[in-house]
């Protein structure tokens, strides 16, 4: 099975901290993103990855960066923390196959800022 | 850009009713997908409608794709209180975008 795992399912940070999410997949896909779920907007994009050391934006990049230095791990940074990032937020890989776009899904993170 | 968008937004039935849920985009989509999450999950794959008028089963929820691939419609018969939880559709043009989600309670 496919396996995503999410570092914290839990956290609570300041305003104007440096954040760090960490997100690791033992499928060796090749894409890698990162949503943020908040009620009555379902999942929004933030950044994607299709390649170790490459990201792309998604939807909402502003306020977050990503990195990608191993295939396995993809990581969110929220830059200076602000209380409107406070939201659940979920990593999901998937194969870079074409004809196969079915997304799996971490256990997410709950973030807090206040 | 694409937007997908999705209705109703919440979805309260008596248990063993039927029920719809739609999803709507505003671009022409190569392919839709479909996403249960249960209450204090995460989203997980149900399907892919890859198909001009494609229409799929899985037991008791019926998912179909629009002929104009700009719709598509879930559709569960009998439900039960397993079906609880929030249900997303996923429109990939060349990239995937996710409605809000139909959030479904079942009344026992």
């Amino acid at each position: 099975d496919v396996k995503v795992t999410q570092s914290s399912r839990y956290l609570v940070k300041r305003t104007g901290e440096k954040v760090f999410l960490e997100c690791v997949q033992d499928m060796d896909h090749e894409n890698m993103f990162w949503y943020r779920q908040d009620p009555g907007l379902g999942l929004r994009l933030i950044y994607f990855s299709y390649d170790v050391k490459m990201k792309e934006k998604g939807d909402i990049p502003e306020g977050y960066s990503v990195s990608r230095e191993k295939k396995e791990r993809f990581s969110l940074i929220l830059e200076s923390a602000s209380t409107n990032q406070t939201s659940m937020y979920l990593c999901a890989s998937r194969t870079g196959t074409i004809s196969s776009y079915e997304q799996y899904f971490g256990p997410g993170t709950r973030l807090t800022v206040t | 850009g694409q937007q997908v968008m999705q209705i109703p937004q919440y979805q309260h039935v008596q248990e063993g009713e039927d029920f719809t849920t739609y999803c709507n985009s505003s671009t022409t989509l190569s392919n839709i997908q479909w996403y249960k999450q249960r209450p204090g999950g995460h989203p997980v794959f149900l399907i892919q409608l890859v198909k001009s008028g494609e229409v799929k089963k899985q037991k008791r929820l019926t998912f179909q794709f629009g002929e104009a691939k700009k719709n598509s419609s879930l559709h569960i018969t009998a439900t039960q209180t397993t079906d609880v939880g929030t249900y997303f559709c996923a429109g990939i043009d060349y990239k995937l975008s996710f409605g809000a989600g139909t959030t479904v309670t079942v009344r026992a």
